[in-house]
């Protein structure tokens, strides 16, 4: 069963903030939160990853609850290139494997 | 610094057959984990290998294997291929600490 549960899809308006949402309620201590996206079945990209604490980056903030169960993806100004499906997956440092879900697919409308 | 790189980047095989996929991590990373991409199953998880060994391994039939390289490049192979292997493989790699995985672009199979 997947560790991660999403929204199948979404769609925002052209520069706009998108914030997609994430619930990973049974994750465990050393499990970390990781957002990737793919764009026409290429490779999944990286986009940002936290354990505890919020972060940022030049792509993307993520916001984690204080408990873990449950994590939000910011996309500060979105474009048309943002449109993809965008995964919230786990990767557990023990077993060295990312566990995906079946992701969010983000459309970005002008 | 190059991505990581997979050869070939498509395939067509005929059922029965077996084929070997080839993946080089980016400069530096010794992790090299491979993912099943299919409609119906989604991303899932086959195999991690640092240093040479497997230190993982998904719930997977034992057709499907791997292995790694001394210079960290790694292969994987299916045997005796049936219609449901059909998919994208995808290779990522990360550096020795480091648990930040980067993907590669697939190597699209298709089992006819």
């Amino acid at each position: 069963d997947a560790k991660t549960t999403q929204p199948p899809s979404m769609d925002c308006a052209e520069g706009r903030a998108a914030n997609l949402p994430c619930n990973h309620s049974t994750i465990s201590g050393n499990e970390y939160v990781y957002w990737y996206r793919q764009i026409h079945s290429q490779g999944p990209q990286y986009i940002i990853h936290g354990l505890k604490n919020n972060e940022t980056n030049e792509m993307a903030s993520l916001i984690i609850t204080e408990d873990r169960k449950s994590s939000t993806l910011i996309l500060p100004h979105a474009t048309l290139r943002d449109t993809a499906v965008y995964y919230c997956t786990l990767y557990n440092s023990n077993d060295y494997k990312l566990s995906f879900g079946a992701g969010t697919t983000v459309t970005v409308r002008a | 610094k190059a991505g990581v790189t997979q050869t070939p980047r498509y395939l067509i095989k005929t059922r029965g057959q077996q084929v070997t996929l080839s993946c080089s991590p980016i400069s530096g990373h010794r992790s090299v984990s491979w993912y099943q991409q299919t409609p119906g199953q989604g991303l899932q998880f086959l195999f991690e290998y640092f240093s040479e060994t497997q230190r993982n391994k998904g719930n997977f039939p034992g057709r499907f294997s791997g292995r790694q390289f001394s210079n960290s490049r790694s292969e994987m192979n299916v045997s005796t291929l049936e219609l449901g292997d059909s998919a994208l493989y995808l290779c990522a790699s990360s550096l020795p600490q480091g648990e930040t995985q980067y993907f590669g672009p697939g190597t699209r199979l298709l089992v006819l």
